[in-house]
């Protein structure tokens, strides 16, 4: 079935520690984003990227890094930097065009990151 | 200001009944415009577009109205699968999605 897949989908770290959260799509999508979601909040976007090897800055990337070696993959890192890492991640892809006419992401389930 | 400002809820409304959501956006330039459904605990998954003309998908109705930067979604004969949380989105622009706060919608018996 094509869709998109993250990992894990819960998982706890200690402070000071680099987490990273995997997100795989066989969609064929050339899009992909990461994007944070809080109580009470929307989501927000971390960083997102167009085609391999390149990849932009969201609204609240500090303390995130992110690469795009495969077109599937597109893995977030959540870094010691980042100062309020406990939240709902989410990873989603779309066709270029798609996000511009039909407003389409196709988002997975989710990460689930707790800092102790 | 928030670019997108959607009133959070919840709002409880009774099976059958109509209920309507609002959501206004700040950027002027925004280019296309969703109501995405969001369940407890799940991903957000994309409910219908919004278009100036009105555009209807059976009991739901989207409406936008750009000069007064607005958008709205109307539910007639409310189930009780309807409740969850109704995201406003907006393209702004370069493939980004703004994404509103969220009303959260409870239908009762």
């Amino acid at each position: 079935d094509g869709g998109i897949t993250q990992s894990p989908k819960y998982l706890f770290r200690k402070e000071g520690q680099n987490v990273t959260l995997s997100c795989e799509q066989n969609l064929n999508h050339d899009a992909m984003y990461w994007y944070r979601q809080d109580p009470g909040q929307g989501l927000r976007l971390i960083y997102y990227s167009q085609i391999v090897n390149d990849f932009q800055k969201g609204d609240i990337a500090e303390g995130y890094s992110v690469s795009r070696e495969k077109k599937e993959s597109f893995p977030l890192t959540v870094t010691s930097a980042q100062k309020n890492p406990t939240a709902f991640y989410l990873c989603a892809s779309s066709n270029l065009a798609g996000v511009a006419n039909t407003g389409e992401l196709f988002f997975g389930e989710g990460s689930r990151l707790t800092v102790l | 200001r928030k670019e997108v400002e959607q009133d959070p809820g919840p709002f409880n409304v009774p099976e059958g009944a109509t209920v309507a959501f609002n959501c206004t956006y700040s950027n002027s330039a925004s280019q296309s415009f969703f109501w995405y459904r969001q369940d407890c605990r799940k991903e957000p998954k994309l409910l219908m577009s919004v278009y100036s003309s009105g555009n209807e998908d059976g009991r739901f109705t989207a409406q936008l109205n750009r000069a007064s930067q607005y958008i709205s979604l109307l539910i007639r004969d409310s189930k009780l699968s309807d409740s969850a949380t109704y995201l406003c989105v907006v393209n702004t622009g370069f493939q980004k999605l703004v994404f509103g706060t969220g009303t959260r919608l409870l239908v009762s018996p």
